[in-house]
């Protein structure tokens, strides 16, 4: 049974950082691109960023309002994705979902809450 | 980026109806659309992918058309479960981009 799990969400003070991650099971991890998306409270859902596989050099995609701020990672010997999250604003209050980025995204997490305040 | 434009917003339907939400991409996304199903609280779940396509598991009552531009999600036999909202997604080109969503209400 694929599952994701996410894990790393708090509260930060704007400016401040954050680093989520996403621990996947059964799947071949180091198979498949990963993304993450997230969903502002009340809000619709707004894609994040992407990785791509080792056979495609690990490159990543960013939505234009986190580019230069968060970076993607993945770690496929420990089947765990990263969201590395920099000078974080209010703005990026959310529940941020790791999803599968296979045919669409097929499965998810169940998120976890990121809230910027002071 | 390519603005995903779904209708009606909301609707409210009957246990037992057919209803239909529509999809329009700003431009050509081929059929690199899937649909999302998203209960209250809970993690979207994926319908349908490449536009028709249904997802394993995903039961027979939904079904989805189109190419282009233009999509449809239709869900049959609409039972209480159903009450959700749903989401188109284009994954044709960066950065992929979902419409506003759609609230179905089963009365």
């Amino acid at each position: 049974e694929v599952q994701l799990v996410e894990s790393g969400g708090g509260l930060v003070q704007p400016g401040g950082s954050l680093r989520l991650s996403c621990a996947a099971s059964g799947f071949t991890f180091s198979d498949y691109y990963m993304d993450w998306v997230r969903q502002a409270p009340g809000k619709g859902l707004e894609w994040v960023g992407r990785i791509r596989t080792k056979a495609n050099s690990y490159t990543t995609e960013y939505a234009a309002s986190v580019k230069g701020r968060f970076t993607i990672s993945r770690d496929d010997s420990k089947n765990s994705l990263y969201l590395q999250m920099n000078s974080l604003k209010t703005e990026d209050t959310a529940v941020y979902y790791c999803a599968r980025g296979h045919w669409g995204f097929d499965y998810w997490g169940q998120g976890t809450l990121v809230t910027v305040s002071s | 980026d390519i603005q995903m434009t779904q209708s009606p917003s909301s609707l409210s339907a009957s246990v037992g109806d057919r209803v239909t939400i529509t999809c329009r991409a700003s431009q050509g996304i081929r059929n690199s659309l899937t649909w999302f199903q998203q209960r209250p609280g809970k993690a979207p779940t994926s319908l349908i992918f490449d536009a028709s396509n249904l997802q394993s598991g995903v039961p027979s009552k939904f079904s989805g058309s189109g190419s282009g531009t233009d999509f449809t999600l239709t869900i049959s036999s609409l039972q209480p479960e159903d009450s959700a909202t749903y989401y188109c997604q284009q994954y044709n080109t960066y950065p992929y981009t979902f419409g506003q969503g759609t609230k179905l209400e089963i009365k």
